[in-house]
């Protein structure tokens, strides 16, 4: 599978500030995603990032909170704007269409965790 | 929409014991589905995965899952739990688009 890496692995951050998340995949990959975590919660599904395009934002979700780039098939940033404690949480990059396997097969980053003061 | 089920918020199970997390899942079509891992302060771990075919699917570090169309469920199962298995477990369906669904997750302690 892809080795996925995110930087940073963690920040804390003031509120009203932004931060950006980026994710970096040793392969080219078809699909990369965006996730959010909350503490104690299940994982809840951004965007998907699309190479050369704007993001597919889930409901909830807008560009202007969380611009997301990918220039090309290895790169993903996520940036959390205008931050509030309420966006403490871990985000998590995903790929997926990695070479030789199932295209339905999604493989996580370590993840970014994240502390608004 | 589609919608994934662990019933199980949190399971307490002796080391050497067997593990049983159950997952149920809506979904109208033939479901992609998928079992993962996250240690404490980790990112979340493939440990098995079902697309077609066998039913009874078998994962990484001891793991499998049975794919049941009838009961909508894709339960995991180890037949001898390890201390390093203390973990949150999540169950996933996709769908055609990629897109995952997850569970709200199931957190599993292993008392010596």
């Amino acid at each position: 599978s892809a080795v996925i890496s995110q930087k940073p692995s963690r920040d804390i951050c003031q509120r009203g500030t932004s931060l950006t998340i980026q994710c970096q995949v040793d392969s080219q990959v078809t699909m990369m995603f965006w996730y959010r975590q909350q503490p104690g919660q299940s994982l809840t599904l951004i965007a998907t990032a699309n190479q050369g395009s704007e993001a597919t934002y889930e409901s909830g979700f807008v560009i202007d909170k969380f611009p997301i780039s990918r220039p090309n098939l290895t790169f993903s940033t996520l940036t959390v704007s205008n931050m509030s404690p309420e966006d403490s949480s871990i985000y998590l990059c995903s790929v997926a269409g990695t070479s030789g396997q199932p295209s339905g097969t999604q493989y996580f980053g370590p993840g970014t965790r994240l502390t608004v003061l | 929409a589609q919608s994934v089920t662990q019933p199980d918020i949190h399971i307490t199970v002796s080391e050497g014991a067997s593990l049983e997390l159950r997952c149920n899942y809506s979904y109208g079509a033939t479901p992609y589905l998928f079992w993962y891992v996250q240690s404490p302060g980790q990112g979340l771990q493939l440990l098995l995965k079902y697309f077609s075919g066998d039913t009874l699917v078998q994962g990484i570090k001891g793991f499998e899952a049975e794919f049941k169309r009838s009961q909508s469920s894709f339960n995991l199962r180890k037949p001898s739990v390890h201390w390093s298995d203390a973990a949150e477990y999540f169950c996933a369906v996709g769908e055609d688009d990629y897109k995952l669904s997850f569970g709200a997750g199931t957190t599993v302690t292993v008392r010596a």
